[in-house]
């Protein structure tokens, strides 16, 4: 069965600040998301990563996989309050259509 | 640019009362999913439907069930609520197998 950890599951954190959330999973996958959900509101996708090594960047983030240790982060540099959410990992199974899911990061950034 | 539409927005439900949620994308996506989500446990799936005329269970079926009505729209039917299906419902759709997930604006049903 696949399982998906996240940690830390709560941070808080002062602006300016750099930090890293971890996603953890149990068995291969070809494919691992980050979303971002703001309170009451709906999942945004954040990145997709494809193969081992993938690193992409938006803005002040910075997702990577290494699928040899079944692992992937989420860097935040420089926080500023706008990044304040809960963020959530997903990986895809090979063998069907379902996403397993992280019980999500809520973060927040203080001023 | 609509994407995925979920109605209705809120819902309040008595115990035993039937309802349908319903689903709808405009992207010509393949693959449709529904979800609940519940404080600290992250999202649960559902069912999902990997293309037109097909539908699966998910992680926590019971309680519903689903319709792919056509390629656009897929609902979810609660028979008969209970208060254990409080929680916010998400729609969901994606072009392909490994491909990400756009997501609805959600529903927030309530069972009393």
């Amino acid at each position: 069965e696949l399982k998906v950890e996240q940690n830390p599951l709560f941070l808080s954190m002062q602006e300016g600040k750099n930090y890293t959330i971890y996603c953890n999973y149990s068995t291969t996958s070809d494919r691992l998301y980050w979303y971002r959900q703001d309170p009451g509101k709906s999942l945004e996708s954040l990145f997709v990563l494809l193969s081992n090594g993938a690193v992409k960047q938006e803005g002040r983030l910075m997702a990577s996989l290494d699928t040899k240790a079944r692992l992937s982060t989420l860097h935040i540099t420089a926080a500023v309050h706008d990044l304040s959410a809960t963020y959530f990992c997903a990986v895809d199974m090979k063998s069907n259509y379902q996403l397993i899911w992280g019980a999500g990061t809520k973060l927040i950034i203080k001023p | 640019n609509a994407g995925v539409t979920q109605t209705p927005k809120f819902q309040v439900l008595k115990t035993g009362q039937s309802m349908t949620l319903q689903c709808a994308q405009d992207m010509n996506h393949n693959s449709m999913y529904w979800y609940r989500q519940d404080p600290g446990m992250g999202l649960r799936l559902i069912y999902y439907s990997a293309s037109e005329g097909t539908t699966d269970k998910g992680e926590v079926p019971n309680g519903y069930n689903v319709s792919r009505l056509n390629k656009r729209e897929f609902s979810l039917r609660l028979e008969s609520a209970a208060p254990s299906q409080t929680s916010v419902y998400f729609c969901a759709s994606r072009q392909g197998q490994h491909e990400k997930l756009f997501f609805g604006s959600g529903t927030q049903l309530s069972v009393l």
